[in-house]
């Protein structure tokens, strides 16, 4: 079955400098891997995604995230946290295998303080 | 705009009472699909629709009901068999098997409390 692990249930980080969330996954055959951002009490917020090529996708708001397949990891990145980067957020893998359904690691809670 | 949109967004039900979510998009998608979130547990897939009058069960179906009579809408009921049924869900909508690469589109969310 797909998976995806997040590590860390919080990660704190002082505005302006770079920030790291991390996630694992589990997947057999290729992986179609996703970030998503949840404000309080709002729908997730796609941010970006990996399907095929280069192994750095760049999203939104400055997001990135790197695939690495040595490590089976897709941690998400940004360079300079702003404040209003604090939320929820979500790695996602779909599986193509199984009608197509998407699986969700359990969140990371970033505060981005001032 | 396209999009979907969850009804209502807060809804409270007193216990042994069927409640019903409302989900419509107008994305064009095939595929919807409704998820549960409880603190600290990420998302948990409540039932999902590949196609029009299709719809399959998911990790947690048990005191749920949808149904998919239209593209465009999946709305999901929550019965009184659900023992716990305070959370917060989640409708989303995907191209479908056709569009391999597509990502997740989520409406609002509705916030379910039973009193």
């Amino acid at each position: 079955a797909q998976s995806v692990a997040q590590p860390e249930d919080q990660v704190n980080v002082a505005e302006g400098n770079p920030l790291t969330v991390k996630c694992t996954y589990s997947v057999s055959g290729n992986p179609y891997l996703f970030w998503y951002v949840q404000y309080p009490n709002r729908g997730l917020q796609f941010l970006l995604k990996y399907i095929t090529g280069d192994n750095l996708v760049k999203g939104s708001y400055g997001f990135e995230a790197e695939f690495n397949k040595s490590q089976t990891s897709f941690h998400l990145k940004k360079p300079s946290a702003l404040v209003s980067d604090s939320a929820l957020y979500f790695c996602a893998v779909r599986d193509l295998e199984n009608f197509n359904k998407f699986y969700f690691g359990s969140g990371t809670k970033l505060n981005v303080k001032p | 705009d396209g999009g979907i949109t969850q009804s209502p967004k807060y809804l409270f039900r007193k216990e042994g009472q069927n409640v019903t979510l409302s989900c419509e998009q107008n994305l064009n998608h095939d595929a919807m699909y409704w998820y549960r979130q409880d603190p600290g547990q990420g998302l948990r897939l409540i039932y999902y629709s590949q196609i029009v009058n299709d719809f399959q069960k998911g990790d947690i179906a048990e005191g749920y009901s949808v149904s998919r009579e239209k593209k465009e809408s999946f709305p999901l009921t929550v019965t009184s068999a659900q023992k716990n049924p305070t959370a917060f869900y989640l409708c989303a909508s995907s191209i479908g098997l056709a569009g391999v690469s597509g990502e997740l589109f989520f409406g609002e969310g509705s916030r379910l409390t039973v009193l």
